[in-house]
């Protein structure tokens, strides 16, 4: 399995409130991306980052920010959450363009309930 | 931009029977095709990859998928379903280089009855 923890696995929180959603990896991979999913729609990108520093917005970015301050970590915060985004966040990392493979993995997933 | 077309969002069939689960996409440029597996309250797995090559790819448990280039498809297949194989399937698309984006279907979700 490729090392990847997201935290915390599951949390209930009150509208309007900030939540942050913590992804670490352990294979050093360049890529890393937050998906939300829900009934309906698949898996959805909210955003990806390319390296350190680097991020871009992806399909439903609204409403959400991340950080990359270490090759490791990728932060997703909702900086005032709203029901729409309750759901299940996956965080997924990918050695894309590196020539090792261009596969994605996926972490176990964070279960979160905006009340 | 890439998209991906799952057309079925429910797909039974009956154990031992075959099955196929379609996927179409869209996009400019070449790309990278995948289909994952998740079962319940888990995270995704990887079942097979198109990179280039041979347009036939076998992945894990008896699955494979075929690029179809003139159809924009990549149809995944088991010509004999197990009930462990209920779960829902998701198709993929990612550009061949730039951005890296892996967009994904709306799921299709096996069920295999017995």
């Amino acid at each position: 399995d490729a090392g990847i923890t997201q935290s915390p696995r599951h949390k209930v929180t009150e509208t309007g409130t900030p939540v942050t959603l913590r992804c670490h990896q352990t294979e050093n991979h360049r890529y890393m991306y937050w998906y939300r999913q829900d009934p309906g729609h698949g898996l959805r990108l909210i955003h990806y980052s390319y390296g350190v520093k680097d991020t871009d917005k992806g399909e439903v970015s609204d409403g959400y920010s991340v950080s990359r301050s270490k090759t490791e970590d990728f932060l997703l915060t909702l900086e005032s959450a709203t029901s729409s985004q309750t759901s299940v966040y996956f965080c997924a990392i990918s050695a894309a363009g590196t020539g090792s493979g261009n596969t994605i993995y996926f972490g176990e997933g964070s279960w979160l309930t905006v009340v | 931009a890439q998209s991906v077309t799952q057309l079925d969002s429910q797909v039974p069939v009956f154990e031992e029977a075959p099955v196929e689960l379609r996927c179409n996409y869209s996009s400019s440029v070449s790309v990278y095709l995948f289909w994952y597996v998740q079962y319940p309250n888990q995270g995704l797995q990887l079942l097979l990859k198109y990179l280039s090559g041979s347009t036939l790819v076998k992945g894990i448990n008896g699955f494979e998928a075929e690029f179809n280039k003139s159809q924009t498809s990549f149809h995944l297949r088991k010509p004999s379903v197990h009930i462990s194989d209920t779960a829902e399937y998701f198709c993929a698309v990612s550009d061949r280089s730039g951005t890296y984006k892996y967009i994904f279907g709306t799921g299709t979700r096996l069920k295999v009855l017995a």
